[in-house]
């Protein structure tokens, strides 16, 4: 059974950082692009970044790029996101999420729960 | 700044048919937009439905099914049951990005 479990999440003040990890289980994580995608409160979905399986790519949103680093460790099956200069719009539910195999035009098929982070004074 | 737009909200009887729709600023969707479809109940995360405009899933109940329509994607839910009740989110490629749209809140009603 595919497992995402995000961690890292809290409250921070405005113009802080954070590093949100992500571990994954029942899969081999090394074969799998993965993506970082947020809810703020009572919104819509946002993609926020992606990394490729050996992270040779990665692409960030307008809204983070700059601020935000996406990385990941094989060897430990993790996918992290290294958060810089919040902002209160960055307040949302982060979830990692898993790019699918081998699967033309597929992108997601898999969610973790999700972390929430709040950028609040 | 591309946006994407879905209907905010639809109604359907139970048995009914609806469609929704996801719409690109930049122009016509396309097969090339590789439209990705998933469903998120409330304090829930997102499932995936729908990948590259019309191939479900292992898990997608057959009543599910997605298309391009009049230079959209499109979702259609033939025999909507109570469970079907969600909110629903297209995502498009953008060569290097992604994009959501707003959802679709979907009431069985």
């Amino acid at each position: 059974e595919v497992q995402l479990v995000e961690s890292g999440g809290g409250l921070v003040q405005p113009g802080g950082s954070l590093r949100l990890s992500c571990i994954a289980s029942g899969f081999t994580f090394s074969s799998y692009s993965m993506h970082w995608v947020r809810q703020a409160p009572g919104k819509g979905l946002e993609w926020v970044s992606y990394i490729s399986s050996r992270s040779d790519t990665v692409y960030y949103a307008d809204s983070v790029r700059g601020r935000f680093t996406i990385s990941r460790d094989n060897a430990k099956n993790s996918l992290y996101l290294q958060m810089n200069s919040l902002r209160a719009e960055d307040t949302a539910v982060f979830y990692c999420a898993r790019g699918c195999y081998a699967s033309r035009g597929c992108w997601i098929d898999s969610w973790g729960q999700g972390a929430l982070v709040t950028v609040s004074s | 700044q591309t946006v994407v737009t879905q209907e905010p909200s639809l109604t359907v009887s139970p048995g009914g048919t609806v469609t929704l729709t996801c719409a690109s600023s930049t122009g016509a969707v396309t097969s090339g937009s590789y439209a990705n479809w998933f469903q998120q109940k409330p304090g829930q995360a997102p499932r995936a439905l729908i990948y590259d405009t019309i191939n479900k899933h292992s898990w997608t109940p057959v009543r599910f099914s997605g298309s391009l329509l009049g230079g959209k994607a499109a979702l259609s839910l033939s025999g909507v049951q109570p469970e079907d009740e969600a909110e629903y989110y297209c995502l498009l490629y953008y060569g290097g990005a992604w994009v959501f749209g707003g959802g679709t809140k979907l009431t069985v009603l």
